[in-house]
């Protein structure tokens, strides 16, 4: 059972244009929702997450957009730089692991063309 | 570079074997995580170990196990290896267990 539904699996992008990533959540327990990035060659890291108690959460470039209702949440990349062609993960965890068990989403291969 | 270490980068084994991943955790972390990346699955939970005792479990195989040592670093034991056993292996840690995990570059396991 895939818990965590990412979209689209790919995306090129032209540079300076926006890229949106996908998710849905199945379990409502989950209560925080990280966002990975991954190089080529290097473990996920890191790069914004949200509680469900606000609706957008914003880092530099980086938005998440979170509908608490639709279960659904997305990570928009403004202005998107070749810097930025990496694997995109989603992922969701909650109380019931204590935070420890992360549900990852399957992965966006994101390219971003010069 | 996140802080973490792994080794070896790359094994290559046969099937019916047995092999065992290392991970040094961060400076001062007490919690370590071990996950399976692969192409079909996505990158799945295995298991936690807080402080040398096990935490959570995922999706661990009864051919896989693990351990936390006093020192803090972790093994993961992989035996009677299967061609789809085939993955990176990553180790996390964070210093509580609940907090951001940080990973490491992975250990690239290929089963022949």
């Amino acid at each position: 059972q895939q818990q965590v539904k990412q979209s689209p699996q790919s995306l090129i992008v032209q540079k300076g244009g926006i890229s949106i990533i996908n998710c849905a959540y199945e379990n409502t327990a989950f209560d925080y929702f990280p966002w990975y990035q991954q190089f080529p060659g290097k473990g996920p890291a890191l790069l914004i997450a949200i509680r469900p108690d606000v609706s957008e959460k914003k880092e530099g470039r980086f938005t998440i957009s979170f509908n608490k209702s639709a279960k659904q949440f997305s990570l928009h990349i403004m202005d998107s730089q070749p810097g930025d062609s990496a694997t995109y993960f989603c992922a969701a965890t909650g109380p019931n692991s204590g935070y420890s068990t992360l549900t990852f989403g399957k992965g966006t291969m994101l390219l971003v063309s010069p | 570079d996140s802080g973490v270490t792994q080794t070896p980068k790359h094994l290559i084994t046969a099937t019916g074997q047995r092999v065992t991943l290392r991970c040094s955790p961060r400076s001062g972390d007490l919690s370590v995580y071990w996950y399976q990346q692969s192409l079909d699955q996505g990158l799945q939970f295995l298991i936690q170990y807080y402080n040398g005792e096990e935490r959570a479990k995922g999706n661990i195989l009864e051919r896989f196990s693990a351990q936390q040592f006093p020192d803090l670093h972790s093994e993961l034991n992989l035996s009677s290896l299967e061609l789809g056993d085939s993955a990176l292996y990553f180790c996390a840690s964070s210093t509580l267990a609940g907090n951001e995990q940080f990973f490491g570059p992975g250990t690239r396991l290929t089963v022949l």
